[in-house]
């Protein structure tokens, strides 16, 4: 399969965790990365590989996986997290990007 | 702080070629892979296809037909054209660093650019 597969919203309480995730069959062979895109703003990766966040990226951003499924948990959600969250991974069969489509990310 | 910065027409006429450059400053283009993608308005994020500094690229299978990716490492720029456009190709493009060897990271970003289909 070439899709990955994202739910489309999901709302969390502030301050409270909040766990995003993205299914794909590619995603059992491949760790997802994590995008955070806010309103008129480029796409910023806030986690690549196993579990690895780009410099100046908060501790409470994390990843992981489970069989063909990828999760993205925020730790005690913060109002600047709203935003729009996108995973991506390769394909399986060839060398070809996948991106979900996208989850929005309420912080109540 | 490597930055990026897509150029090209915002308005572009129904059957014509799309052509975008990407500029990159503060860092070499060699070295690394680069990507663009794109963004229609209020949906998601997609993958048009990469290139690496040597010049192979790889495309996305949607688009394969009609897309050309080319660097041009003396001026730290690499560009796309995108042939036969319809409304469909309205999007926001984005320009991106490819990030390490798994060729999905994207790093650094441009701040993208909204290119119009329309006659």
């Amino acid at each position: 399969s070439s899709e990955l597969t994202q739910d489309p919203a999901v709302s969390v309480a502030l301050g409270q965790t909040v766990r995003i995730t993205c299914q794909g069959d590619s995603l059992r062979r491949f760790y997802a990365s994590w995008y955070q895109q806010k309103p008129g703003q480029a796409p910023a990766l806030v986690i690549y590989g196993k579990n690895n966040r780009p410099s100046g990226i908060p501790d409470r951003f994390s990843g992981s996986s489970s069989g063909n499924t990828a999760f993205l948990t925020i730790t005690g959600a913060q109002a600047e997290d709203e935003a729009d969250y996108y995973c991506n991974s390769r394909a399986t069969s060839d060398v070809h990007v996948l991106f979900g489509g996208g989850t929005k990310l309420t912080v109540l | 702080q490597v930055q990026l910065q897509e150029s090209g027409p915002g308005l572009v006429k129904p059957s014509e070629t799309l052509s975008l450059t990407c500029s990159v400053s503060g860092g070499s283009i060699s070295s690394y892979y680069w990507s663009w993608v794109r963004q229609p308005p209020g949906k998601g994020l997609e993958w048009i296809g990469y290139i690496h500094y040597s010049g192979s690229t790889n495309y996305n299978p949607s688009l394969k037909s009609r897309v050309t990716i080319s660097i041009d490492t003396s001026k730290n720029q690499f560009s796309m054209k995108l042939s036969s456009v319809t409304a469909a190709d309205t999007a926001n493009y984005y320009c991106a660093r490819v990030s390490g060897s798994r060729l999905y990271d994207f790093d650094y970003w441009g701040q993208g650019i909204l290119v119009t289909v329309s006659s």
